[in-house]
């Protein structure tokens, strides 16, 4: 079956704006996650889903990042007023359930000008 | 919270050779996961493996969660073995999210 996808694969954007990226886990996954990986490091952990709710918010950086799944499935990351320091890849990831094996997507590589 | 370490952070092999790749963590884990991230930047899963050792083709695994340390081993190596390989743990108690290490930046010639 199909793997993590998220779109838009690359997002240049000017400082200020806003930004929306989206995640479509694989099909039948309860548990969703963003990180975001800066050049150089490893991914760091923003927010987990399991189903619809968040369980963890604890890795967003301040009040500019929200993240949404509304019906369980389709999550979308939200950052407004963007600033260069946002400027990173992120990555999308899911699992059956919590706790087991996490799947990556390709990821968003979002550059602020 | 939870520190991992990996070692070496950058290593050069000639196409063939074996390697033996390191990660330390620093607390108890539910999870431990081993990633190559290609020079395309996907993430890709080589092993789920909290405990125990595991195999697939020229690539083993073995975790000692008693002693916070998995090894990740690669053998006849190939060129398209290169890229970062990760270590990944979920430490027991933070429901699920994973901590990183820092990688090891494998390049493998020819």
């Amino acid at each position: 079956g199909a793997g993590v996808s998220q779109t838009p694969s690359n997002k240049v954007t000017e400082k200020g704006k806003y930004v929306e990226l989206r995640c479509d886990p694989i099909s039948g996954h309860t548990a969703l996650y963003w990180y975001r990986q800066s050049l150089g490091q490893g991914p760091e952990f923003l927010i987990y889903f399991q189903g619809t709710g968040a369980a963890d918010d604890s890795g967003l950086p301040n009040d500019r990042f929200f993240a949404v799944r509304p019906e369980g499935s389709v999550s979308t990351l939200k950052i407004q007023r963007t600033e260069r320091g946002d400027s990173a890849v992120y990555l999308c990831a899911s699992s059956r359930n919590m706790q087991e094996t996490q799947y990556f997507g390709p990821g968003t590589r979002l550059l602020v000008l | 919270g939870i520190q991992v370490e990996q070692s070496p952070p950058d290593l050069i092999l000639q196409e063939g050779a074996n390697s033996t790749l390191r990660c330390n963590f620093s607390d108890s884990v539910n999870n431990l996961q081993w990633f190559h991230q290609n020079p395309w930047g996907q993430l890709i899963n080589l092993f789920y493996i909290p405990s125990g050792t595991k195999q697939n083709g020229r690539l083993s695994a073995t975790t000692v969660a008693t002693e916070r340390y998995s090894l990740l081993y690669i053998s006849s190596s190939q060129t398209t073995d290169s890229g970062v390989y990760f270590c990944a743990v979920e430490n027991t108690g933070t429901a699920s999210k994973l901590t990183f290490g820092t990688g090891t930046r494998l390049q493998v010639t020819l």
